[in-house]
């Protein structure tokens, strides 16, 4: 099994473009996640779903969008590319099973903004 | 607000020796006590968990120590190994859609 497949793996974009970060995985979990993790910090989440169509706002969302059209993707879109964007982003995806919340995260996509 | 505080930044022990890791929450609605491993240009992977009805699990070299009233929470490796040099960070949760909330991270490093 692949897991959570995150593309690409480094990109550097400039200020003020935009680009869509893709997630999928193959778990048939229906929770998915966006974090982005800051040098020397944990990860913050950015947005995340519970379901197909379903998508709700996490601690830090604004410049960012997302969609769940399907249970396997759940793409981050980065419109107007800002410096405070430079991180890596985790997609991470979960189950709920006999009360234990596992979670599997992709290897992360590092952003560069110039 | 901050709700997780994780201790210490960073953590350098001998081959052998007991890697200890603290983390404190404040909320008390959280049910799920886990530690993430994180080695570099890798994502984050569960390495252990615990549920509050118990105060402490042991897997391997692994283990957590639990204290409710406390709201406290401990990683403890023990005979680290150079292996075992990664970040570590603990994210106690709550709830079916289970937003984590990760704690800032403890830079282990094992040497020989």
């Amino acid at each position: 099994n692949a897991g959570v497949t995150q593309t690409p793996k480094f990109r550097i974009l400039k200020i003020g473009q935009s680009m869509t970060l893709q997630c999928t995985q193959d778990m048939n979990h229906n929770y998915m996640y966006w974090y982005r993790q800051d040098p020397g910090m944990g990860l913050k989440l950015i947005y995340y779903s519970v379901g197909a169509g379903i998508t709700d706002k996490g601690e830090v969302p604004n410049g960012y969008n997302v969609s769940r059209s399907t249970t396997e993707d759940f793409p981050l879109r980065l419109e107007l590319a800002a410096p405070s964007q430079t991180s890596v982003y985790f997609c991470a995806s979960s189950y709920l099973e006999g009360g234990n919340y596992g979670y599997t995260f992709g290897s992360g996509t590092r952003l560069t903004v110039v | 607000q901050q709700q997780v505080k994780q201790s210490p930044q960073s953590l350098i022990v001998q081959k052998g020796g007991i890697s200890i890791i603290n983390c404190a929450y404040e909320n008390t609605a959280f049910d799920y006590f886990p530690w993430y491993q994180q080695f570099p240009g890798k994502g984050p992977a569960l390495l252990i968990a615990i549920r509050p009805d118990v105060s402490e699990k042991k897997e391997g070299r692994f283990t957590i120590s639990f204290n409710k009233s406390a709201k406290q929470f401990s990683l403890h490796i023990m005979d680290s190994q150079p292996g075992d040099s990664a970040t570590y960070f603990c994210a106690p949760n709550t709830g079916t859609a289970s937003k984590l909330t990760f704690g800032t991270g403890t830079r282990l490093q094992v040497t020989l």
